[in-house]
């Protein structure tokens, strides 16, 4: 089945600065990849995602890169602030025309330094 | 609107009794999924539900029970609660089509321990 790595597990900047967080996954017939953040107490909620057909997308200071080839895909946030501190969780899935199953990652813990 | 609920927000069990989480949600969607997060292993699907009348097992279903109860509902049931099952559960629920293929719209979640 699927597996997601990702890295760092924590990750510390300086506001205003670039943070970027990395995930592989196993399932080449993987072709949904989300990515949820995650707010001390709260629930998860969708940020971004990418389908295995677009290499890169941006949505203001957030922007998700896929390599196919290598089975990697990115989350990069730019301009860091106070409020982007929070856990971070990358997912893969094979989307059909039903449901079907996320995988997520075990999470990047970011803080911003003011 | 009221999204995805779940009930009960705590619960506290000893080891070997049982109770049944309950999710339910109002957007008309045809999928629901359990997941359980523990710190440092992000969230792990329990089981999963298609559509309505259809179950899936997750990546560890071991110790748990669903049922679909309708569209809206979706429950998960420990029926002999261990120590290894004190987590966070949280419901979710997504539908096809749109802009986004799968977001998953998550409850608030339950928070339960096993003593």
């Amino acid at each position: 089945g699927e597996n997601v790595e990702q890295h760092p597990s924590t990750l510390s900047v300086q506001e205003g600065d670039s943070a970027v967080i990395k995930c592989t996954y196993s399932d080449s017939a993987s072709n949904y990849f989300p990515w949820y953040k995650q707010e001390l107490g709260k629930r998860p909620q969708l940020i971004i995602d990418i389908r295995s057909n677009v290499g890169e997308k941006k949505d203001q200071r957030i922007a998700v890169t896929l390599n196919k080839t290598a089975k990697h895909f990115s989350l990069h946030i730019t301009e860091t602030q106070p409020e982007d501190s929070a856990v971070y969780f990358c997912a893969a899935s094979i989307w059909y025309s039903s449901a079907s199953k996320i995988i997520f990652g075990s999470g990047t813990r970011l803080s911003i330094r003011p | 609107n009221a999204g995805v609920t779940q009930t009960p927000k705590f619960q506290v069990l000893k080891t070997g009794q049982s109770m049944t989480l309950q999710c339910a949600q109002d957007m008309n969607h045809n999928s629901m999924y359990w997941y359980r997060q523990d710190p440092g292993m992000g969230l792990r699907l329990i089981y999963y539900s298609a559509s309505e009348g259809t179950t899936d097992k997750g990546e560890v279903p071991n110790g748990y029970n669903v049922s679909r109860l309708n569209k809206r509902e979706f429950s998960l049931r420990l029926e002999s609660a261990a120590p290894s099952q004190t987590s966070v559960y949280f419901c979710a629920s997504s539908d096809h089509g749109g802009p986004s293929y799968n977001e998953q719209f998550f409850g608030p979640g339950t928070r339960l321990t096993v003593l």
